[in-house]
C-alpha cells in the first residue's frame, strides 16, 4: 500500500518569501508523485509530477518540487510566494506500475501574508 | 477553466429524494473517477471506470450508484442519502495507464 505524510497543517509565509510545503511518501516499488492545489469552491488542479529523470521537477505557476529517494520526500517549493498562492495543497503518490489508486496526503493550507 | 464539466454545481436534496450528478469530458480519456471530499480533507476515491467498465468500487454504500453511458460521460445516481453524505463530489478523468487526473470543479451536495 502507498501513503503520504504532510506533517504541517498550515504553512504561513510572507509575500515574496520562499514557500516550502513538505511531503514524504511510502510506496513499494518506484513512486509516481504529484502535487495538486485546490482553491476555495474548486476542484483539484494539477501542479506537477515526478516519474523518472531529473530530481528537480518544474511545474505550473513557478512551482517546483525536488524528489529525494533516500529521504522518500517530494517537497514543493516556490522561490517567491504570492498572495494568490494561498490555497490547499495536496501531495499524492501511486505505484509506477499498478492500479489507478492515488494516495493523497491530508493537505496543507498555505496562507501567504501580504 | 477545467476540461471536466460537472453539473449541477450545487444540489440540495432530502433523504427520500433521487437525484443524479453528471460529469462530462472531451479529452479522449478512458478512465473516469468519482471522489468524495469533506471540507479541508483529501478526496476519497469512490469509483473508477476504465473503458466504460467499473474497475474499482471502494466499498461504497449502495445508495450511491455509478453509471458510465459512454467514454465521455459519467453519472452518479443518488437515492436515500444520509446527512453525513453531504460533501463535495468530484469527478476526474485520465488516460487509463497514466495520471495526472484532471478534476472537475465538483458538485456541492447538501442532504437535509
Amino acid at each position: 500500500a502507498q501513503s503520504v505524510a504532510q506533517p504541517e497543517d498550515q504553512v504561513n509565509v510572507a509575500e515574496g518569501n520562499p514557500l516550502t510545503v513538505k511531503c514524504t511518501y511510502s510506496v513499494s516499488g518506484n513512486p509516481y508523485l504529484f502535487w495538486y492545489v485546490q482553491y476555495p469552491n474548486r476542484g483539484l488542479q494539477f501542479l506537477l509530477k515526478y516519474i523518472t529523470g531529473d530530481n528537480l521537477v518544474k511545474g505550473s505557476y513557478g512551482f517546483e518540487a525536488e524528489f529525494n529517494k533516500s529521504q522518500t520526500s517530494f517537497h514543493l517549493k516556490k522561490p517567491s510566494a504570492l498572495v494568490s498562492d494561498s490555497a490547499l495543497y495536496f501531495c499524492a503518490v501511486r505505484r509506477l506500475y499498478g492500479n489507478n489508486r492515488l494516495a493523497f496526503g491530508k493537505g496543507n493550507q498555505v496562507v501567504v501574508i501580504p | 477553466d477545467t476540461e471536466v464539466t460537472q453539473t449541477p454545481k450545487h444540489l440540495v436534496m432530502g433523504m427520500t429524494n433521487k437525484k443524479s450528478l453528471k460529469c462530462e469530458q472531451h479529452m479522449g480519456h478512458r478512465a473516469m473517477y468519482w471522489y468524495k471530499q469533506k471540507a479541508k480533507k483529501p478526496p476519497e476515491l469512490m469509483f473508477v471506470y476504465s473503458y466504460e467498465k467499473l474497475s474499482i468500487n471502494e466499498s461504497v454504500p449502495s445508495r450511491f450508484s455509478p453509471e458510465c453511458p459512454n467514454s465521455s460521460l459519467l453519472n452518479l445516481h443518488l437515492h436515500a442519502l444520509q446527512p453525513e453524505d453531504s460533501a463535495l463530489y468530484l469527478c476526474a478523468s485520465s488516460h487509463p495507464a497514466e495520471i495526472p487526473l484532471h478534476f472537475g470543479n465538483g458538485t456541492r451536495l447538501t442532504v437535509t
